[in-house]
């Protein structure tokens, strides 16, 4: 297992245009997480999953964001409408929350968005 | 409401002099408190957490962390600085130990001159 993949690493689209995300977790974890981060600033949390189901939405994440986890494995994080606002590195991240152990969230390297 | 709070967007030290990052939180519960590291075109990297245990926590590359209840700090520190330290550090607080929502402060951007 190589660590969290994110696919594509960058993607430039036109303002107006959908665009989705893949997330593959490390395989064992049954956590998986979305962050956007722009420039000069932390990482901002977007949502989560517990194995396939979605636990919790951040504000930030508006009606154009939808965010899936069908199987409990890979994730798909989907901007319907996408407007320069949109512009960032999204990041997702897994982990292993159980009854007798919590692991640290394993972050891979980004999708950074260009909306033009 | 947890947040942390990065008290310098840029520290600037030479090779071989001490490193000292600040962080003071804030949390209406019992915290976990974590430092990532952000090389250029990497991806987050745990440093060290802090879940209740020693309040002296020791990480990778010979950083370390104190948490300091009644100051609310999670200060980093490396007693010398290397070449390969140079990148963005964070801070991060949530509540316990569930690995839910993890909150970032804004990031230290850590220099290290030759």
């Amino acid at each position: 297992d190589t660590g969290v993949s994110q696919n594509p690493r960058h993607k430039i689209t036109k303002r107006g245009q959908n665009v989705t995300f893949r997330c593959d977790p490390i395989s064992e974890h049954n956590r998986l997480y979305w962050y956007r981060q722009t420039l000069g600033q932390g990482p901002e949390f977007l949502t989560y999953f517990q194995n396939e189901a979605q636990l919790e939405k951040s504000r930030l994440l508006s009606d154009r964001f939808s965010a899936e986890r069908p199987k409990g494995s890979f994730s798909t994080l989907e901007i319907q409408r996408t407007e320069q606002g949109d512009s960032a590195m999204y990041l997702c991240a897994s982990s292993y929350s159980g009854t007798n152990m919590n692991t640290e969230a394993f972050f891979g390297q980004g999708t950074r968005l260009t909306v033009v | 409401a947890q947040s942390v709070t990065q008290l310098d967007s840029h520290v600037s030290v030479s090779e071989g002099t001490p490193v000292l990052l600040r962080c003071n939180y804030s949390s209406s519960y019992s915290p976990s408190l974590f430092w990532y590291v952000q090389h250029p075109n990497k991806g987050l990297q745990l440093l060290l957490k802090y879940t209740s245990a020693a309040t002296l926590v020791k990480g990778i590359n010979g950083f370390e962390a104190e948490f300091k209840k009644s100051e609310t700090s999670f200060h980093l520190t490396k007693p010398s600085a290397h070449m390969s330290d140079a990148a963005e550090y964070f801070c991060v607080v949530t509540i316990g130990g569930s690995q839910g929502n993890l909150i970032f402060g804004k990031g230290t951007k850590l220099s290290v001159k030759p």
